[in-house]
Order: structure tokens, then C-alpha cells, then sequence
């Protein structure tokens, strides 16, 4: 089966600029995760989608950040304006139900200078 | 709230030694435990899970991981490293009921020499 497809790999902004990173799941993948991944520490989720619904998003900063999951397949994860604490690796994640294993794509790597 | 420890950031063994790579978790209720591995530049990869059921799990690569009540830990070991081992490995838990997302640890450092 073919597997999570994110893009860019990489993305290089300037503070205060907006970026946006799309995520392309497993098919037949109801639930969706974009995991925020800063240097040295563990994956730390920031909203999860039940087919085009939010679940969760409560560790999403909404001042700057956006994500939306259109027709309940891709998604979108945006920010705006991009601080530079924002640099991280941003992962998104499918899975088939709420407690199967999660799927992970390679990840975009987002540095704001 | 739910949090996993992962104490080590780096475990050095050299190739053909048995590995072990350290966990604790704290949940409220009965967990979900995860092993992810991740190599440069990819994102996370399953190694094994437990649900419920036998402690010992066995998972990809030959990595199997002990699930421990009592110490609230889930260990994962290998009898046998190789060059190809070396990683970053995360451990990550979630309650088994109602609603729960995954939480990872800060993830350990695999480094197997030859």
C-alpha cells in the first residue's frame, strides 16, 4: 500500500512570512495527525481529524496556526506568520481507526529564519 | 495526564550484544504502548505495540519488548544488534479506553558500533 505522502520535504521562510505543508493519507484512513517534532525532543500533536472533523486540537497555537481536512481525505497544516520557534519537522500521520497503529510520512522540515 | 519516560538520550552497545532501550509510562487506566523507530530524514516507523494479552511482544527487525505492570514499564530489547539498529527509537502510550491521543517520549539514541 502506498504510504503517507507529505510535502515539501523542506521549506526555508522568513519570519513573519506564512507557509502552508500538505498531507496526503493512506486510503481508507479515517483519522489524521499533525505532529509538531522540535530538535532533540518527541513528536507533540497538534490536531487530529476524524475523516474531515476535528478531535482534538487543543496544543494547536490557533493565533497562528490552521489545519483543515477537506472531503475528509487531504489536509492542509498552515502558519501565519511563522515565528522562529515554529522551526521543527511537522509529520503527519493516518491510521485507520483511533487505536490501530499510526503511519507516518517522512516529514517536512520548516526552518524560519 | 499521560507521559512517557525515556531516561537515556543515547544507548551505545557494540554489534552482536544484546540491547535494551528504557521505558516508563504513566497513564490513567489501562495502556496502548507503543515503539517507533526513526532514521535520518524519515519520519517515524511501528516497531511493536501491546494492547493487552502476553507481556512479551515481538515486533519488526527481531526488536520485542516487555510490558511490566507492576513498573509501569514497557522495555525494548533485542538479542542480537546490528550496525543497522542504530536509530532513534520513541516510545509513546495512550489509555485503552475512551478517548486518548498518543504521547511520545523525547526518543533514545541507538548507537550500535561494529
Amino acid at each position: 500500500e502506498a504510504g503517507v505522502a507529505q510535502s515539501p520535504r523542506y521549506k526555508i521562510i522568513e519570519k513573519r512570512q506564512s507557509v502552508a505543508f500538505w498531507c496526503n493519507p493512506i486510503s481508507g484512513h479515517a483519522t489524521l495527525y499533525w505532529y509538531q517534532q522540535i530538535l532533540g525532543q518527541g513528536p507533540k500533536l497538534l490536531i487530529q481529524f476524524q475523516n474531515n472533523g476535528v478531535v482534538d486540537d487543543s496544543q494547536l497555537p490557533k493565533d497562528r496556526f490552521s489545519a483543515e481536512r477537506l472531503k475528509g481525505v487531504d489536509s492542509t497544516l498552515k502558519i501565519q506568520p511563522a515565528k522562529l520557534e515554529d522551526s521543527a519537522v511537522y509529520l503527519c500521520a493516518s491510521s485507520l481507526g483511533e487505536f490501530d497503529g499510526y503511519t507516518f510520512g517522512s516529514g517536512t522540515r520548516l526552518t524560519v529564519v | 495526564a499521560q507521559s512517557v519516560a525515556q531516561p537515556e538520550d543515547q544507548v551505545k552497545v557494540a554489534e552482536g550484544n544484546p540491547l535494551t532501550v528504557k521505558c516508563t509510562y504513566s497513564v490513567s487506566g489501562n495502556p496502548y504502548l507503543f515503539w517507533y523507530v526513526q532514521y535520518p530524514n524519515r519520519g517515524l516507523q511501528f516497531l511493536l505495540k501491546y494492547i493487552t494479552g502476553d507481556n512479551l511482544v515481538k515486533g519488526s527487525y527481531g526488536f520485542e519488548a516487555e510490558f511490566n505492570k507492576s513498573q509501569t514499564s514497557f522495555h525494548l530489547k533485542k538479542p542480537s544488534a546490528l550496525v543497522s539498529d542504530s536509530a532513534l527509537y520513541f516510545c509513546a502510550v495512550r489509555v485503552r479506553s475512551g478517548y486518548s491521543t498518543l504521547t511520545f517520549g523525547k526518543g533514545t539514541m541507538l548507537l550500535v558500533s561494529p
